[in-house]
């Protein structure tokens, strides 16, 4: 079965600090690994997401996730915090060999970026 | 572009009744989703359709029906509401079944009292 854990239900950061936001999955197979942001009231918003191939993927608003392998890990992270960047954010996976069409998404994040 | 339509965007029911939450996509897209949103309990996948005629539950199916006649709309039926499907419904919508973004609406929020 597929899940996602996000270990930290907030995050606190001081503007222009590096911010992460935390990660892990389990799936059969290889995965298809995503991050949204959900500002107050609204839907959610996609931010990037992994195929394949560099680890290092680039993605709205100067975010960034890098994909662990051994870890099962896919962590969002920003070299510099905005106070916009306030939001929940949430990480989601499927599997690539999955016939299923599951999307599933982890218990979110509340990031708060203090001026 | 609209992109997802969900409405109602509030609806407060009584205990037993029932009610359908609409959502329509003008993106042309195959496959959709119904979640629903707790606080801290992140999204949990509740039914969803990979086209026309073609559904499939997903974690959270229980008192909740949906159908897919057409590929612009995924209706999803409350049947004899309880206070338990208290909650944030977002529909989404994807082009690509293995590595499309979803696209979500904006929310319905549903109180049953």
């Amino acid at each position: 079965a597929q899940s996602v854990a996000q270990p930290e239900d907030q995050v606190n950061v001081a503007e222009g600090n590096p911010l992460t936001v935390k990660c892990t999955y389990s799936v059969s197979g290889n995965p298809y690994l995503f991050w949204y942001v959900q500002y107050p009231n609204r839907g959610l918003q996609f931010l990037l997401k992994y195929i394949t191939g560099d680890n290092l993927v680039k993605g709205s608003y100067g975010f960034e996730a890098e994909f662990n392998k051994s870890q099962t890990s896919f962590h969002l992270k920003k070299p510099s915090a905005l106070v916009s960047d306030s939001a929940l954010y949430f990480c989601a996976v499927r599997s690539r060999y999955s016939s299923a069409s599951k999307i599933i998404f982890g218990s979110g994040t509340r990031l708060s970026i203090r001026p | 572009n609209a992109g997802v339509t969900q409405t109602p965007k509030f609806r407060i029911l009584k205990i037993g009744q029932s009610m359908t939450l609409q959502c329509t996509q003008d993106m042309n897209h195959n496959y959709m989703y119904w979640y629903r949103q707790d606080p801290g309990m992140g999204l949990k996948l509740i039914y969803y359709s990979v086209g026309a005629g073609i559904t499939d539950k997903g974690e959270v199916p229980n008192g909740y029906n949906v159908s897919r006649s057409t590929t612009e709309d995924f209706p999803l039926r409350l049947e004899l509401a309880a206070p338990s499907q208290t909650s944030v419904y977002f529909c989404a919508s994807t082009p690509l079944l293995e590595a499309g973004e979803l696209f979500f609406g904006e929310g319905s929020r549903l109180t049953v009292l």
